[in-house]
């Protein structure tokens, strides 16, 4: 079945640590997205990538940063920058031509907590 | 730069009973409009979209929005609401453009009472 597979579920960081959130598609879509989620304030852009090698910062992409080195992964690195990072982590992927206004398919998310 | 206004955080329904949830958005053109929903610690899936053509479009699960450019609004209804329907609801509006993302509202918690 083609689809988004986020891994882990759940993860759990130290507070100083980095932390890399995986994020992988076999719908071989060219363009993937990374949205944070914390409750009553939706959902907000960090980072997307319409092409392999190639990516563009969000709304919120301080403390956060990302790769591109295959079509289907696109892994999310939270740093220890990242002052507030627990949230709820949601990748979606859409074929390149009109972005995300064609259909966007998400990934199960991957709730991260700072302990 | 486009938003998305949900003004409801919370609302409640009656089983069998009929909903509406409230979207307005700030775009300069016609945007693309979009309506998921998400059950909890799941990603989204997408219930319906609008971009041009008839303003009152049927999505899955038996839900409607119209589009009404004069007061800027996408509103989700369904006229008969089911336990399962519990869950959050996001409207988005994207740009129009090759390289377009989606801008969220805040969302709306839908809880169906027996």
């Amino acid at each position: 079945d083609g689809g988004i597979t986020q891994s882990p579920k759940y993860l759990f960081r130290k507070e100083g640590q980095n932390v890399t959130l995986s994020c992988e598609q076999n719908l071989n879509h060219d363009a993937m997205y990374w949205y944070r989620q914390d409750p009553g304030q939706g959902l907000r852009l960090i980072y997307y990538s319409q092409i392999v090698n190639d990516f563009q910062k969000g709304d919120i992409a301080e403390g956060y940063s990302v790769s591109r080195e295959k079509k289907e992964s696109f892994p999310l690195t939270v740093t220890s920058a990242q002052k507030n990072p627990t949230a709820f982590y949601l990748c979606a992927s859409s074929i390149l031509g009109g972005g995300m206004n064609t259909e966007a398919f998400f990934g199960q998310g991957t709730r991260l907590t700072v302990v | 730069a486009q938003s998305v206004t949900q003004p409801d955080i919370h609302i409640t329904v009656s089983e069998g009973a009929s909903l509406e949830l409230r979207c307005n958005y700030s775009y300069g053109a016609t945007p693309y409009l979009f309506w998921y929903v998400q059950s909890p610690g799941q990603g989204l899936q997408l219930l319906l979209k609008y971009f041009s053509g008839d303003t009152l479009v049927q999505g899955i699960k038996g839900f409607e929005a119209e589009f009404k450019r004069s007061q800027s609004s996408f509103n989700l209804r369904k006229p008969s609401v089911h336990w399962s329907d519990a869950a959050e609801y996001f409207c988005a509006v994207g740009a129009v453009g090759r390289y377009s993302t989606l801008t969220f509202g805040k969302g709306t918690m839908l809880l169906v009472s027996p």
